[in-house]
């Protein structure tokens, strides 16, 4: 089985652009998470998707924001870019809930300057 | 809020056991460890659900305290494969799916 796919792997982008992350999940899997690591706040949950429906969402502005298509691949869009953007987003995907084992896909470098 | 995770680095011998803790002040649904390799995602080691039940690695053993809200990864006869950043992830009663990660363990194992 395919693992966690995620694209682009690096982007650069300058403050006020926006940016789309795209995360395909391993098939069967119903459930994408995203999250967004730095080295000085670590994970961060920003939301969970099941079924294209936001089913969890974590403590992030509403510049950031997701959807769920119903082959189950999941997009995270960051408007109005700010220097605090910068960090490796993550995606991880499940069969159907938080509780089943998550799997991690390699993740997206986000510059932003 | 953020569960709490010590130590916050360990250095171990290969062989040496290893205790890496991990506690909340909310209750918890469940824990879920994991590990991070520098420059790789996190890889799933084990979930603890509250009443009891385990899915994890045969390998690696961990416990959680539902009274303490507190669990513990035990690392027995660490391997130099064992080296890197060991996070546990807490779902708190109430707010399942929302996963809220410690800020991580460093282990670094030496021949």
């Amino acid at each position: 089985k395919a693992g966690v796919t995620q694209t682009p792997r690096y982007l650069i982008k300058t403050r006020g652009q926006q940016v789309t992350l795209s995360c395909s999940p391993i098939s069967g899997h119903r459930s994408v998470s995203w999250y967004q690591q730095t080295p000085g706040q670590g994970l961060q949950f920003l939301f969970e998707y099941f079924s294209e429906t936001q089913r969890n969402k974590g403590n992030f502005p509403g510049r950031f924001s997701g959807r769920q298509f119903s082959n189950s691949r999941s997009e995270m869009n960051v408007s109005t870019l700010e220097l605090g953007d910068s960090a490796l987003y993550l995606c991880a995907s499940s069969q159907v809930s938080s509780t089943d084992t998550q799997y991690f896909g390699p993740g997206t470098r986000l510059t932003v300057l | 809020q953020q569960p709490v995770q010590s130590p916050q680095a360990v250095i171990l011998r290969e062989g040496e056991d290893a205790v890496i803790n991990c506690s909340s002040s909310k209750a918890l649904y469940s824990v879920h460890w994991y590990r991070q390799k520098h420059g790789e995602a996190p890889v799933f080691l084990m979930i603890l659900l509250k009443g009891g039940e385990q899915k994890g690695h045969e390998k690696i053993s961990a416990s959680f305290n539902e009274k303490k809200q507190q669990s513990s990864l035990y690392l027995t006869a660490s391997q130099l494969s064992y080296s890197g950043t060991y996070f546990c992830g807490t779902e708190r009663e109430g707010s399942q799916g929302n996963l809220i990660f410690g800020k991580g363990t460093k282990l670094s194992v030496k021949p």
